[in-house]
């Protein structure tokens, strides 16, 4: 069945990056996109931007232009998220999803930013 | 670009038809048909419901319909279940080539 599996809980100090993975299987890789979409704790989902596993080509919401870099490994079926700069406020689950629309998702990843 | 507005919270007895409205403007809602709505339950992972508007994926009950109207999209629960209490978002593509999601709407079975 498809499937998008991300990778481990990650803590982080501020001023760190971090990179979440997000594994597919059960379809063709390069025929549908990713997108990556935060929710802070007790907040709404917000979406982060979007990568095309066939060309690479990527999208961002202006609110993470320059803190976000996707990247994909259409070999490894593997889609990538790398935020940089972390600050507290960036305590959230990450989620991918292939689309649009957005399914299935992939289980979420916590990332918890704290000194 | 901001968030679709949708109300914090519906509920209604089991049964019952709930309605969820997720507003947006002529740059999203308004321009296009890719508005979709997602189910999330607490600790889980988000699952979508509705596509297009009103297309519900395999296994999705009938319970469940979309619909549009100028800029404003609305959920319809009917036949209300417990298993319905969740949290639900509306999405949609935008001029400017990105998505959006609501507010999100906390649905309560009385």
């Amino acid at each position: 069945q498809v499937q998008l599996v991300q990778s481990g809980a990650e803590v982080k100090k501020p001023g760190a990056s971090v990179r979440v993975s997000c594994k597919a299987s059960g379809y063709t890789f390069s025929t549908y996109a990713i997108h990556w979409v935060r929710q802070a704790p007790g907040q709404g989902l917000e979406w982060m931007g979007w990568i095309s596993t066939d060309t690479g080509k990527t999208g961002y919401s202006q609110k993470f232009q320059g803190k976000v870099i996707l990247t994909s490994d259409t070999s490894a079926t593997t889609a990538y998220m790398e935020v940089r700069s972390l600050k507290s406020e960036d305590t959230a689950v990450y989620y991918c999803a292939r689309g649009p629309p957005f399914d299935p998702w992939g289980q979420g990843t916590l990332v918890t930013v704290s000194s | 670009q901001s968030a679709l507005t949708q109300p914090p919270s519906a509920s209604g007895s089991p049964g019952q038809s709930v309605t969820i409205s997720c507003t947006g403007t002529s740059s999203d809602i308004g321009t296009y048909k890719y508005v979709s709505w997602y189910r999330q339950y607490p600790g889980e992972a988000p699952k979508l419901i509705i596509s297009e508007v009103s297309k519900r994926p395999s296994g999705v009950p009938d319970r469940f319909s979309g619909s549009k109207s100028g800029n404003t999209a609305s959920l319809t629960v009917s036949g209300l279940q417990a298993e319905d209490e969740a949290d639900y978002y509306c999405s949609s593509y935008t001029v400017t080539n990105i998505y959006v999601f609501g507010t999100g709407t906390k649905l309560t079975v009385l």
